[in-house]
């Protein structure tokens, strides 16, 4: 029932952009993203309830695909300050839980 | 007017022992949860009150036990600490359950030696 992500890591110059997998096998309730920076808690980015749905703020966005399956996250542009792990967390219909993903590393280099 | 409190930050402790962590919330959320994040940083789901109700229990060792005594509080209480339970220990809240974004505590790094 875990949601796998992918990639497991990804390195990135200033600038450059980035997106983020987030894969289902059934379909999903809903979405969350959350950024978690070294030594700190995870912070809440976005969620996603229906499908096909597409949300964002500043350069960093989200969607959420038709059949409720997957989501991508998309990092535009990105800056020093997107650095740390990435992770979903998703709702599967009836459950009561929010599962997350095993993380995705993002490196962002001057 | 931290939004969501937990006590204390770090735990270093010996097997066997018996430790608590606290956890408050200040936002007015109705759902608390406590989850485990690994040395794998997996992070994983360990309990989940809607006011003062338990409403999910994972598949954690009966030595752990929540209680939350108002909608505002959750603790975590681990009996006969062993080896394998460093970790840390994350609190996190949420209005209307799963609809919303979690608001995370910082953290307990318990560390068991």
């Amino acid at each position: 029932q875990q949601p796998v992500q992918s990639p497991q890591a990804v390195i990135l110059r200033e600038g450059e952009d980035a997106v983020i997998n987030c894969s289902s096998s059934k379909a999903l309730y809903s979405v969350h993203w959350y950024r978690q920076k070294h030594g700190e808690a995870p912070v809440f980015l976005m969620i996603l309830l229906k499908g096909g749905e597409q949300k964002g703020h500043d350069k960093i966005s989200a969607s959420f695909n038709e059949k409720k399956q997957q989501s991508s996250l998309y990092l535009t542009a990105s800056q020093l300050s997107y650095s740390g792990t990435y992770f979903c967390g998703t709702v599967m219909g009836g459950a009561q839980k929010l599962v997350f993903g095993q993380g995705t590393r993002l490196t962002i280099n001057p | 007017d931290t939004a969501v409190s937990q006590t204390p930050k770090y735990l270093v402790t010996q097997m066997g022992n018996d430790k608590s962590i606290k956890c408050e919330q200040n936002l007015g959320h109705d759902t608390m949860y406590w989850y485990k994040q690994d040395s794998k940083k997996f992070l994983k789901i360990m309990f989940s009150y809607n006011n003062k109700e338990l409403i999910i229990n994972e598949t954690v060792p009966n030595r752990f036990s929540p209680k939350s005594p108002d909608k505002a509080h959750l603790n975590l209480h681990i009996n006969s600490l062993e080896l394998g339970d460093s970790a840390v220990y994350f609190c996190a809240s949420s209005q209307a359950g799963l609809m919303t974004g979690y608001t995370f505590g910082s953290g307990t790094r318990l560390t068991v030696v």
